[in-house]
């Protein structure tokens, strides 16, 4: 069964940083692509950002461009996402995602979001 | 970057009524969407991807069609359960788009 855990939510001040860490188990987690998606309280789901199976390529939505950093350890199945200058409106839920599979360089058309963890609250507060 | 709507942002429907959620996107994905359910205080759920292919596990009343740039999610014979927000996602660039969201709730 696959199994996507966070960690590393809590409560940060304005202008500080974070690192959410989510371990993966139940699948060949190098061989997925993988991706962080928050949602703020009572809003919907706001993409932030993935990585390729190698971690060669990484992309990032508007909000968290030059902010944020992903990245993974296949050795530890595990995905990373660094937050810097956090603000008020990064408080959410933050998901760690499994994205679409690759192999060889080849990477399958779908791309959808078929596994999510439970998530894990980030509270941007002074 | 590509733009996703949905309509309505709100259904309310009975117990057995046949649903249908519309969700638009501002160029072609093709048929690059899927379908996501979410309760409150869960993560969301996969139902339909590749516009139209049921996620394995998902009840056999949830059907996708659409390609291009209008979708359409429909739940055959509503069931209790089925009362939760959904939301479209593109993921024909790399910039995966979600919907708004539709929220399903009881009349």
């Amino acid at each position: 069964e696959v199994h996507l855990m966070e960690s590393g939510g809590g409560l940060v001040q304005p202008g500080g940083s974070r690192t959410l860490s989510c371990v993966a188990s139940g699948f060949t987690f190098s061989d997925y692509e993988m991706h962080w998606v928050r949602q703020a309280p009572g809003k919907g789901l706001e993409w932030l950002s993935n990585i390729t199976t190698g971690g060669i390529y990484t992309h990032y939505g508007d909000s968290v461009k030059g902010r944020f950093t992903i990245s993974r350890d296949n050795a530890k199945n595990s995905l990373f996402l660094q937050m810097n200058s956090l603000r008020v409106e990064d408080t959410a839920v933050y998901y760690c995602v499994s994205g679409g599979q690759c192999s060889n360089g080849v990477c399958q058309t779908d791309a959808s979001f078929h596994h999510w963890g439970q998530g894990t609250v980030v509270t941007v507060s002074s | 970057d590509i733009q996703m709507t949905q309509s309505p942002s709100t259904l309310s429907a009975s117990l057995g009524d046949r649903v249908t959620i519309t969700c638009r996107a501002s160029q072609s994905l093709y048929t690059s969407l899927a379908w996501y359910q979410q309760k409150p205080g869960k993560a969301p759920k996969l139902l339909i991807y590749k516009a139209s292919t049921l996620e394995t596990g998902v009840p056999s009343r949830f059907s996708g069609s659409g390609s291009g740039t209008e979708f359409t999610l429909t739940i055959n014979s509503l069931q209790p359960d089925d009362f939760a927000t959904y939301y479209c996602q593109q993921y024909s660039t790399y910039s995966w788009t979600f919907g708004p969201g539709t929220k399903v709730d009881n009349k």
